[in-house]
């Protein structure tokens, strides 16, 4: 399985401000997703990260709040912007190989929103 | 309604027995996967098994198998021989193949198990 690492690990940020959050992968991926695991809850996809073209947002999530970039195929970014308490959450990268294979994840960034 | 039922919110276990998890799923897709992810409190979800739909034989990676009863909708977890280190969250996970091309991944509430010494 793929080396994923992600920036920052945690972090205590106040609200109305915007936080970057990078997923490395040491070897070229074809997908790579953002989740979100809001405290005592499961793993929620936010979006699927596409190399070149805008992200595939789930219901719920819209661009203006999570930005997400990928430049190539071992590097992507989630923003979480204008954050509020309720963006307090753990923050997931996860990768597949290719479509269709089992998913890695990062160790996740902790976000805690005063 | 939620593709993935696990309804042991919190488990205990004797160090050095077995458990099983239990994980029900519902999908009307001929084609599909199913994992197990473990969560220790670091946050980090390790994956620990997969069992495709058209699998003849349960999964087994070292201590877990996955009880595979597809007729019943279920993919149970066993983790044979406990070992403290295996206190975590435990996630049961679907993915369609051909309603959602095989990207996404539905995560069922969890389990915590709690192996006691």
């Amino acid at each position: 399985s793929a080396v994923i690492s992600q920036k920052p690990s945690r972090d205590i940020c106040q609200r109305g401000t915007s936080l970057t959050i990078q997923c490395q992968v040491d070897s070229q991926v074809t997908m790579m997703f953002w989740y979100r695991q809001q405290p005592g809850q499961s793993l929620t996809l936010i979006a699927t990260a596409n190399q070149g073209s805008e992200a595939t947002y789930e219901s719920g999530f819209v661009i203006d709040k999570f930005p997400i970039s990928r430049p190539n195929l071992t590097f992507s970014t989630l923003t979480v912007s204008n954050m509020s308490p309720e963006d307090s959450s753990i923050y997931l990268c996860s990768v597949a190989r290719i479509k269709g294979e089992t998913q890695y994840f990062g160790p996740g960034t902790r976000l805690l929103v005063l | 309604a939620q593709k993935i039922t696990q309804t042991q919110p919190g488990m205990f276990v004797q160090e050095k027995e077995a458990v099983t998890l239990d994980c029900t799923y519902d999908t009307s897709d001929p084609s599909y996967g199913l994992f197990w992810y473990k969560q220790p409190s670091s946050g980090e979800m390790i994956f620990l098994i997969y069992q495709g739909s058209y699998d003849q034989q349960n999964a087994t990676e070292g201590r877990y198998s996955l009880n595979f009863q597809k007729a019943r909708k279920s993919a149970n977890l066993v983790i044979s021989a406990s070992q403290l280190g295996d206190s975590a969250m435990y996630f049961c996970a679907m993915r369609e193949g051909l309603r959602t091309s095989y990207d996404k991944v539905i995560f069922g509430p969890g389990t915590s198990l709690s192996v006691i010494p």
